[in-house]
């Protein structure tokens, strides 16, 4: 069984321009979130769908973040425009429930100059 | 107060040592306490959950949760340099935002041949 995907692994970007990050969940799994951690800081939650709706998107940082999944199967994460303070590593997961078991990609390293 | 406190460490010992990774969280409503391992450029991926207080264990690890105390433990028997990695704490309510996993920053985990 395939896991989580995400496309890029890395990007690096100029203040101002726009990034779209991809996830590919594990097939079959509803819910998918978006995570991210900032150099020196924890992982925090930024978003959760359940297929194509947004049910919770209280952690995204401000509305230069959109994030959809259209038809409940991939998500893109959308950054316009790209400031210093957004670079880090965004990490998609995907479970089959809520609850403890999510499965998380490799992460997608984004680097803001 | 950050909601869980992890030591980040870095942590180094010889390979068949005893190890005790360890985090405090602070939100009573936390019922889900998970310990992830996260390889260099990989996500975090699952070791091991429990559901409020008391022991779990799976081969060399072991979960502890006090709930009294809001400590949450892993500990590694017979450490392998395999399992140098980060070791991150998280926790989850029960109820209706059980999804947004909150992350201690993680403990980075060194075992020397």
């Amino acid at each position: 069984e395939a896991g989580v995907t995400q496309f890029p692994s890395h990007s690096v970007i100029e203040k101002g321009q726009t990034v779209t990050l991809r996830c590919d969940p594990i097939s079959g799994h509803d819910n998918l979130y978006w995570y991210r951690r900032v150099m020196g800081k924890e992982i925090k939650f930024l978003l959760h769908f359940v297929k194509e709706s947004k049910q919770d998107e209280s952690g995204m940082p401000n509305n230069r973040f959109l994030a959809e999944r259209t038809g409940g199967t991939y998500s893109t994460l959308k950054v316009q425009p790209a400031e210093l303070e957004d670079s880090g590593v965004y990490f998609c997961a995907s479970s089959q429930r809520t609850g403890p078991r999510q499965y998380f990609g490799p992460g997608t390293r984004l680097l803001v100059l | 107060q950050k909601e869980v406190e992890q030591d980040p460490g870095p942590l180094s010992v010889p390979e068949g040592a005893i190890v005790s990774l360890n985090c405090t969280y602070s939100n009573s409503a936390f019922q889900y306490f998970m310990w992830y391992r996260q390889y260099s450029r990989k996500g975090p991926e699952l070791l091991m959950y429990t559901y409020s207080s008391g022991n779990k264990e799976d081969g060399r690890f072991t979960a502890q949760v006090d709930k009294s105390s809001k400590y949450i433990s892993l500990f590694i028997r017979d450490s392998q340099p395999s399992d140098s990695a980060t070791y991150l704490c998280a926790s989850l309510n029960s109820g209706g935002s059980n999804y947004k996993l909150t992350f201690g920053k993680g403990t980075l985990l060194t075992v020397n041949p």
